[in-house]
Protein backbone atom coordinates (compact mmCIF):
# COMPACT_ATOMS: atom_id res chain seq x y z
CA UNK A 1 0.00 0.00 0.00
CA UNK A 2 1.28 3.64 -0.44
CA UNK A 3 0.75 6.13 2.10
CA UNK A 4 1.77 9.81 2.68
CA UNK A 5 2.28 11.52 5.70
CA UNK A 6 2.21 15.39 6.31
CA UNK A 7 2.39 15.32 10.14
CA UNK A 8 2.56 19.16 10.61
CA UNK A 9 -1.03 20.25 9.84
CA UNK A 10 -0.49 23.81 10.34
CA UNK A 11 2.29 25.94 10.52
CA UNK A 12 2.79 30.27 11.17
CA UNK A 13 5.54 31.52 10.41
CA UNK A 14 6.56 35.50 10.56
CA UNK A 15 7.17 36.97 7.00
CA UNK A 16 11.06 36.17 5.36
CA UNK A 17 11.29 33.40 8.16
CA UNK A 18 12.41 30.19 6.20
CA UNK A 19 9.85 26.99 6.67
CA UNK A 20 10.19 23.28 5.93
CA UNK A 21 7.51 21.19 5.35
CA UNK A 22 7.55 17.93 5.57
CA UNK A 23 6.59 14.67 4.16
CA UNK A 24 7.50 11.18 4.60
CA UNK A 25 6.07 8.60 2.34
CA UNK A 26 6.00 4.66 2.50
CA UNK A 27 5.75 2.33 -1.02
CA UNK A 28 6.92 -1.08 -1.80
CA UNK A 29 7.89 -0.02 -5.39
CA UNK A 30 10.64 0.26 -6.68
CA UNK A 31 10.14 2.76 -9.33
CA UNK A 32 7.87 6.00 -8.22
CA UNK A 33 7.32 9.35 -8.14
CA UNK A 34 6.90 12.04 -5.69
CA UNK A 35 5.25 15.68 -5.98
CA UNK A 36 4.29 18.66 -4.31
CA UNK A 37 0.98 20.83 -4.73
CA UNK A 38 0.13 23.93 -3.43
CA UNK A 39 -2.83 25.05 -3.23
CA UNK A 40 -3.76 29.23 -2.28
CA UNK A 41 -7.00 30.37 -0.81
CA UNK A 42 -8.55 30.64 -4.25
CA UNK A 43 -8.85 27.02 -4.35
CA UNK A 44 -6.78 25.37 -7.43
CA UNK A 45 -4.20 22.74 -7.41
CA UNK A 46 -0.99 24.28 -8.95
CA UNK A 47 1.85 21.66 -9.51
CA UNK A 48 5.56 22.56 -7.78
CA UNK A 49 7.25 19.72 -8.37
CA UNK A 50 7.64 16.10 -9.60
CA UNK A 51 10.52 14.03 -8.85
CA UNK A 52 11.23 10.24 -9.41
CA UNK A 53 12.53 7.83 -7.67
CA UNK A 54 16.00 7.50 -8.90
CA UNK A 55 16.85 10.86 -8.53
CA UNK A 56 17.78 12.28 -5.18
CA UNK A 57 19.20 15.31 -6.08
CA UNK A 58 18.20 18.40 -4.18
CA UNK A 59 16.32 20.66 -6.11
CA UNK A 60 16.16 24.96 -5.98
CA UNK A 61 13.50 27.07 -8.00
CA UNK A 62 14.04 30.55 -6.58
CA UNK A 63 13.17 30.53 -2.95
CA UNK A 64 11.56 26.73 -2.95
CA UNK A 65 13.94 23.75 -2.78
CA UNK A 66 13.17 20.26 -1.90
CA UNK A 67 15.23 17.33 -0.25
CA UNK A 68 14.88 13.80 -1.10
CA UNK A 69 16.28 11.31 1.05
CA UNK A 70 15.06 7.42 0.09
CA UNK A 71 16.87 6.29 3.36
CA UNK A 72 14.41 8.09 5.57
CA UNK A 73 11.20 8.16 2.75
CA UNK A 74 10.96 11.82 2.89
CA UNK A 75 10.76 14.82 0.46
CA UNK A 76 10.89 17.78 2.26
CA UNK A 77 10.21 21.30 1.21
CA UNK A 78 11.39 24.61 2.28
CA UNK A 79 10.59 28.26 1.59
CA UNK A 80 13.34 30.67 1.98
CA UNK A 81 12.51 34.21 3.14
CA UNK A 82 8.87 33.23 3.43
CA UNK A 83 6.12 35.97 1.72
CA UNK A 84 2.86 36.40 2.75
CA UNK A 85 1.66 34.82 -1.01
CA UNK A 86 3.26 31.68 0.34
CA UNK A 87 0.12 31.46 2.49
CA UNK A 88 -1.30 28.25 1.03
CA UNK A 89 -2.12 24.11 1.88
CA UNK A 90 0.63 22.59 0.64
CA UNK A 91 -0.08 19.00 -0.88
CA UNK A 92 2.57 15.97 -0.84
CA UNK A 93 1.89 13.02 -3.26
CA UNK A 94 3.12 9.82 -4.61
CA UNK A 95 2.25 7.62 -7.48
CA UNK A 96 4.24 4.41 -8.38
CA UNK A 97 5.39 3.14 -11.46
CA UNK A 98 4.28 -0.46 -12.13
CA UNK A 99 2.59 -2.06 -15.69
CA UNK A 100 1.67 2.09 -15.72
CA UNK A 101 1.12 4.76 -13.35
CA UNK A 102 -0.73 4.57 -10.09
CA UNK A 103 -3.12 6.86 -9.30
CA UNK A 104 -1.55 9.79 -6.95
CA UNK A 105 -2.41 9.09 -3.34
CA UNK A 106 -1.91 12.44 -1.27
CA UNK A 107 -1.02 13.40 2.13
CA UNK A 108 -3.68 15.21 3.97
CA UNK A 109 -1.99 18.81 3.79
CA UNK A 110 0.22 21.43 5.84
CA UNK A 111 -1.52 24.71 6.28
CA UNK A 112 1.06 27.04 6.01
CA UNK A 113 0.31 30.79 7.21
CA UNK A 114 2.90 33.49 6.77
CA UNK A 115 2.24 36.89 8.36
CA UNK A 116 3.14 40.30 8.11
CA UNK B 1 -6.09 25.08 -24.66
CA UNK B 2 -8.79 25.01 -21.44
CA UNK B 3 -7.12 22.09 -19.94
CA UNK B 4 -9.10 20.41 -17.24
CA UNK B 5 -13.01 21.69 -17.25
CA UNK B 6 -15.32 20.62 -14.33
CA UNK B 7 -19.12 21.80 -14.64
CA UNK B 8 -20.87 22.95 -12.52
CA UNK B 9 -17.91 25.32 -10.05
CA UNK B 10 -21.33 24.89 -7.10
CA UNK B 11 -23.86 22.73 -6.56
CA UNK B 12 -26.75 22.45 -3.79
CA UNK B 13 -28.32 18.87 -4.06
CA UNK B 14 -31.19 17.99 -1.68
CA UNK B 15 -30.81 14.71 -0.04
CA UNK B 16 -31.59 11.63 -2.18
CA UNK B 17 -31.33 13.73 -5.35
CA UNK B 18 -29.46 12.76 -8.29
CA UNK B 19 -26.90 14.82 -10.52
CA UNK B 20 -23.58 14.81 -12.82
CA UNK B 21 -20.54 16.16 -11.75
CA UNK B 22 -18.86 17.02 -15.81
CA UNK B 23 -15.60 16.86 -16.33
CA UNK B 24 -13.54 17.12 -20.03
CA UNK B 25 -10.22 17.49 -20.99
CA UNK B 26 -8.29 18.52 -24.58
CA UNK B 27 -4.90 17.69 -23.91
CA UNK B 28 -5.85 14.04 -25.10
CA UNK B 29 -4.56 12.22 -21.76
CA UNK B 30 -5.62 8.52 -21.20
CA UNK B 31 -5.14 8.74 -17.62
CA UNK B 32 -8.31 10.44 -15.54
CA UNK B 33 -9.53 10.10 -12.08
CA UNK B 34 -12.09 12.06 -9.69
CA UNK B 35 -11.32 13.25 -6.26
CA UNK B 36 -13.04 14.53 -2.95
CA UNK B 37 -11.18 17.44 -0.61
CA UNK B 38 -12.53 17.64 2.55
CA UNK B 39 -11.12 18.93 5.47
CA UNK B 40 -8.31 17.51 7.39
CA UNK B 41 -8.58 14.62 4.59
CA UNK B 42 -6.52 15.84 1.74
CA UNK B 43 -7.71 15.14 -1.45
CA UNK B 44 -8.65 10.80 -1.67
CA UNK B 45 -9.24 9.11 -4.48
CA UNK B 46 -12.83 8.39 -5.65
CA UNK B 47 -12.52 6.60 -9.62
CA UNK B 48 -9.60 6.47 -12.10
CA UNK B 49 -9.76 5.35 -15.62
CA UNK B 50 -6.62 4.64 -17.57
CA UNK B 51 -8.36 4.82 -21.04
CA UNK B 52 -11.80 4.88 -22.62
CA UNK B 53 -13.78 2.14 -21.64
CA UNK B 54 -12.24 1.49 -18.64
CA UNK B 55 -12.49 2.78 -15.15
CA UNK B 56 -11.40 1.12 -11.54
CA UNK B 57 -12.35 2.12 -8.09
CA UNK B 58 -10.03 4.16 -5.50
CA UNK B 59 -10.41 4.94 -1.06
CA UNK B 60 -14.30 5.81 -0.96
CA UNK B 61 -15.64 4.75 -4.62
CA UNK B 62 -19.38 4.25 -2.53
CA UNK B 63 -22.10 6.60 -3.59
CA UNK B 64 -20.68 7.53 -7.02
CA UNK B 65 -20.71 5.94 -10.31
CA UNK B 66 -17.95 6.55 -13.45
CA UNK B 67 -17.58 5.62 -17.03
CA UNK B 68 -15.74 6.92 -19.90
CA UNK B 69 -16.72 6.54 -23.26
CA UNK B 70 -14.43 8.59 -24.78
CA UNK B 71 -10.83 9.86 -23.90
CA UNK B 72 -12.53 13.30 -23.62
CA UNK B 73 -14.90 13.30 -20.84
CA UNK B 74 -15.09 11.52 -17.16
CA UNK B 75 -18.30 12.62 -15.94
CA UNK B 76 -18.97 11.89 -11.99
CA UNK B 77 -22.42 11.10 -11.40
CA UNK B 78 -23.96 10.60 -7.35
CA UNK B 79 -26.89 8.37 -7.83
CA UNK B 80 -28.19 9.86 -4.40
CA UNK B 81 -27.05 12.41 -2.86
CA UNK B 82 -26.49 12.20 1.00
CA UNK B 83 -24.87 14.79 3.47
CA UNK B 84 -21.52 12.73 3.83
CA UNK B 85 -21.58 14.00 0.16
CA UNK B 86 -20.49 17.55 0.56
CA UNK B 87 -17.10 18.34 -0.38
CA UNK B 88 -14.76 19.59 -2.88
CA UNK B 89 -14.69 17.39 -6.17
CA UNK B 90 -11.81 17.36 -8.11
CA UNK B 91 -11.05 16.29 -11.53
CA UNK B 92 -7.44 15.53 -12.88
CA UNK B 93 -6.23 14.24 -15.97
CA UNK B 94 -2.23 13.04 -17.35
CA UNK B 95 -0.62 11.34 -19.52
CA UNK B 96 -0.80 6.93 -18.80
CA UNK B 97 2.88 7.29 -18.77
CA UNK B 98 3.69 10.25 -15.26
CA UNK B 99 7.25 10.15 -16.33
CA UNK B 100 7.71 13.71 -17.96
CA UNK B 101 5.06 15.42 -16.85
CA UNK B 102 2.40 16.19 -13.78
CA UNK B 103 -1.29 15.77 -13.22
CA UNK B 104 -3.58 18.82 -14.41
CA UNK B 105 -6.41 19.52 -12.11
CA UNK B 106 -9.48 21.33 -13.10
CA UNK B 107 -10.94 24.01 -10.56
CA UNK B 108 -13.07 22.10 -8.48
CA UNK B 109 -16.38 21.27 -7.31
CA UNK B 110 -18.27 22.60 -4.47
CA UNK B 111 -20.87 20.18 -4.19
CA UNK B 112 -23.39 20.61 -0.66
CA UNK B 113 -25.77 18.29 0.05
CA UNK B 114 -28.56 19.27 2.39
Amino acid sequence: AQKVTQAQTEISVVEKEDVTLDCVYETRDTTYYLFWYKQPPSGELVFLIRRNSFDEQNEISGRYSWNFQKSTSSFNFTITASQVVDSAVYFCALSALRSGNTPLVFGKGTRLSVIA
Amino acid sequence: NAGVTQTPKFQVLKTGQSMTLQCAQDMNHEYMSWYRQDPGMGLRLIHYSVGAGITDQGEVPNGYNVSRSTTEDFPLRLLSAAPSQTSVYFCASSPWGMEDTEAFFGQGTRLTVV
